[in-house]
C-alpha cells in the first residue's frame, strides 16, 4: 500500500518568513495530493490540493508544488502569520481508482509554529 | 461547522463497556470514512463506506464495528477496548472516494 513521509515534524519560524513542508510517497500510482491544516481541538481542514497533471497551485499565501518523478510534494507558506500556527497534514490517493473505495494516506504531520 | 458532525465531543469508557460513536454528514456526499488519530502517529484509516457499501479492513481488530444505516449517518460500534485504543476518532464525507475530504471535529475517547 501507499507509504507517505513528511517532514519536518516542527518546524518554527519567525513571522513573515516563509516555511516549506515536504512529503514524499510510495505508490507511483497515486495522483491526488492534499494537505490538510488542524487547530487545536477541530479536525483537520483542506487548505489546497494538487493533482498530478499539474506540477504547481497557488492560492493565495500557500501553494504546493508536485515533483511526480521524484514522487515528492510540498507546502509552502509565505509571508507566515500568527494565525497560520497549527499542525498540517499531507496526504496521497489514488483519484478515480475504478470503483474502489479508497481512502486517504496521511503523512505524519508538521507542527508549525510561528514566533511573534 | 464543517458540515460533519460527530458525538459525544469526549467519552470515558471501561474496558468492558459498549458504546457508539455517532458521525452525520449534511453534505450530500457519497463516501465516509473512520480515521484513528494517536500522538505521534499518523492519521490511520480505519474504514470506507462508498455509497454505503463497506470495504474491508482486515487491519482493524473486531471489538470496532462500523455501520451505515444510509449516506448521511455512519456508526462506530466499541466494544471490549483496550487502553491502546484511547485516541482522537475522526469522521470524515467526500464526494466521490478519495477525494476532498471534509472532517468532524472528532471525538476523544479514553479507555480506563
Amino acid at each position: 500500500g501507499e507509504n507517505v513521509e513528511q517532514h519536518p515534524s516542527t518546524l518554527s519560524v519567525q513571522e513573515g518568513d516563509s516555511a516549506v513542508i515536504k512529503c514524499t510517497y510510495s505508490d507511483s500510482a497515486s495522483n491526488y495530493f492534499p494537505w490538510y491544516k488542524q487547530e487545536l481541538g477541530k479536525g483537520p481542514q483542506l487548505i489546497i490540493d494538487i493533482r498530478s497533471n499539474v506540477g504547481e497551485k497557488k492560492d493565495q499565501r500557500i501553494a504546493v508544488t508536485l515533483n511526480k518523478t521524484a514522487k515528492h510534494f510540498s507546502l509552502h507558506i509565505t509571508e507566515t502569520q500568527p494565525e497560520d500556527s497549527a499542525v498540517y497534514f499531507c496526504a496521497a490517493s489514488i483519484k478515480d481508482s475504478g470503483g474502489g473505495a479508497d481512502g486517504l494516506t496521511f503523512g505524519k504531520g508538521t507542527h508549525l509554529i510561528i514566533q511573534p | 461547522e464543517t458540515g460533519v458532525t460527530q458525538t459525544p465531543r469526549h467519552l470515558v469508557m471501561g474496558m468492558t463497556n459498549k458504546k457508539s460513536l455517532k458521525c452525520e454528514q449534511h453534505l450530500g456526499h457519497n463516501a465516509m470514512y473512520w480515521y484513528k488519530q494517536s500522538a505521534k502517529k499518523p492519521l490511520e484509516l480505519m474504514f470506507v463506506y462508498s455509497l454505503e457499501e463497506r470495504v474491508e479492513n482486515n487491519s482493524v481488530p473486531s471489538r470496532f464495528s462500523p455501520e451505515c444505516p444510509n449516506s448521511s449517518h455512519l456508526f462506530l460500534h466499541l466494544h471490549t477496548l483496550q487502553p491502546e485504543d484511547s485516541a482522537l476518532y475522526l469522521c470524515a464525507s467526500s464526494p466521490r472516494t478519495g477525494l476532498g475530504y471534509t472532517f468532524g471535529s472528532g471525538t476523544r475517547l479514553t479507555v480506563v
